[in-house]
């Protein structure tokens, strides 16, 4: 019964290879989120959708797509994977005129060999 | 548009003594504020949140924050620690205009025995 569930949980790779993580959440929210945390621990924003419509698209590389099934459920895939592109990558939701607070995954540890 | 300023990147602190960790904003309309927390190798968890009403606000795991508008400021504090608050401290804002949270930088609470 995890509220926000990310698969997988560790992901070793070769550059140049391509990825995909996966994102469930059983909340009922309506908004859901990528974000990128670094070596540093900063958190960077890099996709929401709300209700199955992206709103917030950062500034990220273009072999980063997102894909949102319906609203429980958003991707990410990444194409021709880097050395930068090794993070801790989390997925949250929130309820886009709730309460504004937003509930995490436990990450996926990405690492590009 | 939003910003948040963690003054401190570590604060290391001896167990059972007193805490305070250090949030700053910068904002030109009424803000939305949070504090969450990440122990290693773990999601993001929400502490507390302040929305409106009494501006000390009570989380979890004996935490507290003060809302401080003339200040701009939404200290964390704990009266005494244990080695379980080991983690990372990250503060965040929103707004009714931007639901997305601006996150600051995250403060290292490291606890000495």
């Amino acid at each position: 019964d995890t509220a926000v569930s990310q698969t997988p949980k560790y992901l070793v790779t070769q550059m140049g290879n391509d990825k995909s993580i996966k994102c469930e959440q059983n909340l009922g929210h309506d908004t859901m989120y990528w974000y990128k945390q670094d070596s540093k621990k900063f958190l960077k924003i890099m996709f929401s959708y709300n209700n199955k419509e992206l709103i917030i698209n950062e500034t990220v590389p273009n072999r980063f797509s997102p894909k949102s099934p319906d609203k429980a459920h958003l991707n990410l895939h990444i194409n021709s994977l880097e050395l930068g592109d090794s993070a801790v990558y989390f997925c949250a939701s929130s309820q886009w005129d709730g309460d504004y607070g937003y509930t995490f995954g436990s990450g996926t540890r990405l690492t590009v060999v | 548009a939003q910003s948040v300023t963690q003054l401190d990147s570590q604060v290391p602190v001896f167990e059972e003594a007193p805490v305070e960790l250090r949030c700053n904003y910068s904002s030109s309309v009424s803000v939305y504020l949070f504090w969450y927390v990440q122990y290693p190798n773990q999601g993001l968890q929400l502490l507390l949140k302040y929305l409106s009403g009494s501006t000390l606000v009570k989380g979890i795991n004996g935490f507290e924050a003060e809302f401080n508008k003339s200040q701009t400021s939404f200290h964390l504090r704990k009266p005494s620690v244990h080695i379980s608050d080991t983690a990372e401290y990250f503060c965040a804002v929103s707004t009714d205009s931007n639901y997305q949270l601006i996150w600051g930088a995250g403060t290292k609470l490291i606890i000495k025995p």
